[in-house]
């Protein structure tokens, strides 16, 4: 079974202050694990993904997450916040090498930038 | 990269008629394809799983007569909202599995249905 807890329903920040958005997992298989973007009233685009290479993963807009086994979790940071990081943040979490398998989605984090 | 197009982004439609939503992967196969709905400030909830030549695979609870899904060729799949109800309101969403980019997965911009 899977699951993704996303610990913080809402983080506010000051521009150009650091991003933490938290992230945990539950896989009985080798998870991928996905950072999802949504503004409003739109899509989701995929901010970086973790799939069994590299356990630091570099995303767009300066994004990364680190995946660290030992404590299940995939945080998601951003050494400094800009006006256009406010939006909506999915944690995602799929078995690796089933492209078929339902994918889980977090609760979603709303991401405020404060002046 | 792979890209997903959905279609319309957004309707309007009166209690009783159909809206049906398309959702095309523009530069690959997508034997798998994935609608979601999201109501306001909520995660995504996984509404069924479509596979091409097959019919789809409902999670409990969604009513498959009312939400159609149909996905006749590796890069077309449709929602047809039959009979839509104000409560059928909603954003609703596709993605689409990608074999050999890791089995990432590309979502489409979304549709906005509104059932006045």
């Amino acid at each position: 079974a899977q699951s993704v807890t996303q610990l913080d329903s809402h983080v506010s920040v000051s521009e150009g202050t650091p991003v933490l958005l938290r992230c945990n997992y539950s896989s009985s298989y080798s998870p991928s694990l996905f950072w999802y973007v949504q503004h409003p009233n739109k899509g989701l685009q995929l901010l970086l993904k973790y799939t069994s290479a590299a356990t630091l993963v570099k995303g767009i807009n300066g994004f990364e997450a680190e995946f660290k086994k030992s404590e299940t979790s995939f945080h998601l940071t951003k050494p400094s916040a800009h006006m256009s990081d406010a939006a909506e943040y999915f944690c995602v979490v799929t078995p690796t090498y089933s492209s078929a398998s339902k994918i889980i989605f977090g609760s979603g984090t709303r991401l405020s930038i404060r002046p | 990269g792979a890209v997903v197009s959905q279609h319309p982004s957004w309707v309007i439609c009166k209690s009783g008629t159909s809206v049906k939503i398309e959702c095309r992967s523009l530069d690959f196969q997508a034997t798998t394809m994935f609608w979601y709905r999201q109501f306001p400030k909520q995660s995504l909830m996984l509404m069924a799983t479509s596979n091409e030549g097959s019919k789809a695979t409902y999670e409990q609870g969604v009513e498959k007569d009312k939400f159609l899904i149909n996905h006749a060729s590796l890069t077309l799949s449709t929602l047809t909202v039959t009979s839509a109800h104000p409560e059928d309101s909603s954003f609703y969403i596709c993605s689409a599995s990608v074999k050999g980019d890791n089995y990432g997965y590309t979502f489409g911009s979304g549709t906005r249905l509104t059932v006045v």
